[in-house]
């Protein structure tokens, strides 16, 4: 069935530090890998998104990486500000219905 | 401005009450959704439609139901509120490279 798996639940990180959140995806048909923020009492915001027939993808401090073998995606955010300090969502688009497939969510909080 | 509106922003209301809650796009999409969520928590989608007169249930059971007449517009009811409705209702809507975009939400309380 199709699922995503999201980790960690949550993550703290000082300052200038790197974060990382990984998801992994079971519908080997997916081809879209979506990244969600969702800041305190605000609807979710797509930062980044990935498709199938790259392996990377970059804009400016946050990119994100995919491994079709492996069916797992991430998340990275150098040099972190307290203003990253929300929920991220990943999500794979489930090819079948068409419709996104969200984890479970990361709250990141970055300490200054 | 392509904008996804909902309406009401704030609803505390009792039990028993039936209730609509809008959701309205301007993005020219053809699907949309309508997810639940606690605050910071995960999203779970109770109804979606892929067109005009399309309408599915998603993963989360829900005494709610949905139509979708027009395009733009996707209303959600609950036919008789209950505390356990209480929670965030969020509209999406999405275009046919997947992106998807969320509404303001829906902050929903059920005395």
């Amino acid at each position: 069935g199709e699922n995503v798996e999201q980790h960690p639940s949550t993550l703290s990180v000082q300052e200038g530090d790197s974060a990382v959140i990984k998801c992994t995806y079971s519908d080997s048909a997916s081809n879209y890998f979506p990244w969600y923020k969702q800041e305190l009492g605000k609807r979710p915001q797509l930062i980044i998104d990935i498709r199938s027939n790259v392996g990377e993808k970059k804009d400016q401090r946050i990119a994100v990486t995919l491994n079709k073998t492996a069916k797992h995606f991430s998340l990275h955010i150098t040099e972190t500000q307290p203003e990253d300090s929300a929920v991220y969502f990943c999500a794979a688009l489930y090819n079948q219905g068409g419709k996104l497939i969200f984890g479970q969510g990361t709250e990141l909080s970055v300490k200054p | 401005e392509a904008d996804i509106y909902q309406t009401p922003r704030y609803l505390v209301i009792g039990t028993g009450k039936k209730i609509t809650l809008e959701c309205s796009q301007t993005m020219g999409h053809d699907k949309m959704y309508w997810y639940q969520q606690d605050p910071g928590m995960e999203l779970h989608l109770i109804h979606y439609s892929y067109g005009v007169n399309s309408t599915e249930k998603g993963d989360l059971s829900s005494e709610s139901t949905v139509s979708r007449i027009r395009t733009e517009h996707f209303p959600l009811t609950l036919e008789s509120a209950r505390p356990s409705h209480t929670s965030q209702y969020l509209c999406a809507s999405s275009g046919q490279g997947g992106e998807q975009f969320f509404g303001p939400g829906t902050r929903l309380t059920v005395l």
